[in-house]
């Protein structure tokens, strides 16, 4: 069983489109993590929810908007795509307190 | 601002150890040293951490300094598969207690026969 899972794993797309990204954690995981990194290999956090709570929304544009059903998910919207949006997206989750984080196998996204 | 300093790249060969060094002098004291690597376009995979005490487990040991102002992760007898970029992390929260996994750009390390 795959611990952390994102769909699609391939996203291709034009751009103004509005596209969304899944991500699910059979962990029993509190926290979720959407990462975006870019074609320098920068990883930069977007997105921390905590308990279905948004905890960080590190200056992310409003065309990002994460949404948590549950605990187990965490699903990241975007809007009005554009071409600066094209980057492999990683969604993670943790325990709370000092545990490790746990990584998908990322989406990467491309905006045409 | 992930708060830790590593050099860019390294190179080791097969079946050596590989050193890898990672500098956060302005670390406190609550807060734990993580290590992470990423093999090409994978997710990052976790790989060991530590607060004060040397840690050892079967993928690497992480050496802490006394003073916890710099850490090494080694990986004793390094393969072609341990190609890839390492992280080095702080476990840094925001005032409000929440913690902030933030990556810096990690140290590419090459492996050669």
């Amino acid at each position: 069983d795959t611990a952390v899972s994102q769909t699609p794993k391939y996203l291709v797309t034009q751009m103004g489109n509005d596209k969304s990204i899944k991500c699910e954690q059979n962990l029993g995981h509190d926290t979720m993590y959407w990462y975006k990194q870019d074609s320098k290999k920068f990883l930069k956090i977007m997105f921390s929810y905590n308990n279905k709570e948004l905890i960080i929304n590190e200056t992310v544009p409003n065309r990002f908007s994460p949404k948590s059903p549950d605990k187990a998910h965490l699903n990241l919207h975007i809007n009005s795509l554009e071409l600066g949006d094209s980057a492999v997206y990683f969604c993670a989750s943790r325990k709370t307190g000092n545990g490790e984080l746990f990584f998908g196998e990322g989406s990467r996204l491309t905006v045409l | 601002d992930a708060k830790t300093t590593q050099p860019p790249s390294m190179d080791c060969a097969e079946g050596r150890a590989a050193n890898l060094p990672c500098n956060h002098s302005t670390i406190s004291g609550n807060e734990y040293v993580y290590w992470y690597r990423q093999i090409h376009s994978q997710g990052p995979q976790y790989i060991i951490h530590g607060l004060k005490n040397n840690e050892t487990n079967e993928m690497a040991s992480l050496i802490i300094t006394e003073d916890r102002k710099s850490s090494t992760l080694i990986l004793p007898h390094a393969t072609l598969r341990d190609t890839a970029v390492y992280y080095c992390l702080r476990s840094s929260t925001t005032s409000g207690g929440s913690y902030i996994p933030t990556f810096g750009r990690g140290t590419s390390l090459i492996v050669h026969p």
